[in-house]
């Protein structure tokens, strides 16, 4: 079946100007994650969904950052005023189990979407 | 924050040598997870550990997890070129507020093997 598909692969942006990432998780898996992962590092939690729900957003760098997933399925992360030190790897993750405070399940990983910013 | 230590960084070996990775926390975990990157690919699941002292094989690969539930080591026997990439532990701490549905990653250890 499909797996966890991201969009754009690629963006090159200029700074100042805002970027919307997508991810849409294999059909069914109720949580979403976001990680971000630098050149030779493992990826850095960024935010996670139960269904439509935010249930941690606590690995957002700052305000500039945010994430939505209005309808438990499609998700967006939005950059705002994007600067050189938001260039990296974004990527997606869905598990097909409602994750719990302090119970992990396995996750399946899209591709990422490698922002650059210029 | 929490953290979780991964080494070596790299480790470079001849085929069919073994190889090992070790994931070490300073404070105990409530599971951990072992994931592997392709060169230019994306995380993919390997096993997920659980239970104190717990010991998993697939094939070739065995995990452990420690008995204080604070380490972990990935052992590959006989690696072959097929083994080539990234491993990385991924820890996850028990409930404790805000962070608590992260999945905490090593910085990974990079396996070359040499034909």
């Amino acid at each position: 079946g499909a797996g966890v598909s991201q969009s754009p692969r690629y963006k090159v942006t200029k700074r100042g100007q805002d970027v919307a990432l997508r991810c849409d998780p294999i059909s069914g898996h109720v949580s979403l994650y976001w990680y971000r992962q630098a050149l030779g590092q493992g990826p850095e939690f960024l935010t996670y969904f139960n269904y439509e729900a935010q249930q941690d957003k606590s690995g957002l760098p700052n305000d500039r950052f945010s994430a939505e997933r209005p309808e438990g399925s499609i998700s967006t992360l939005t950059i705002q005023r994007t600067e050189q030190r938001d260039s990296a790897m974004y990527r997606c993750a869905s598990s097909s189990h409602a994750g719990l405070a302090g119970v992990s399940y396995e996750q399946y990983f899209g591709p990422g979407t490698r922002l650059t910013v210029t | 924050g929490q953290q979780v230590m991964q080494i070596p960084q790299y480790q470079h070996v001849q085929e069919g040598e073994d190889f090992t990775t070790y994931c070490n926390s300073s404070t105990t975990l409530s599971n951990i997870q072992w994931y592997k990157q392709r060169p230019g690919g994306h995380p993919v699941f390997l096993i997920q550990l659980v239970k104190s002292g717990e010991v998993k094989k697939q094939k070739r690969l065995t995990f452990q997890f420690g008995e204080a539930k604070k380490n972990s080591s990935l052992h590959i026997t006989a690696t072959q070129t097929t083994d080539v990439g990234t491993y990385f532990c991924a820890g996850y701490f028990p409930d404790s507020g805000a962070g608590s549905y992260q999945l905490t990653f090593g910085k990974g250890t990079k396996l070359s093997v040499i034909p």
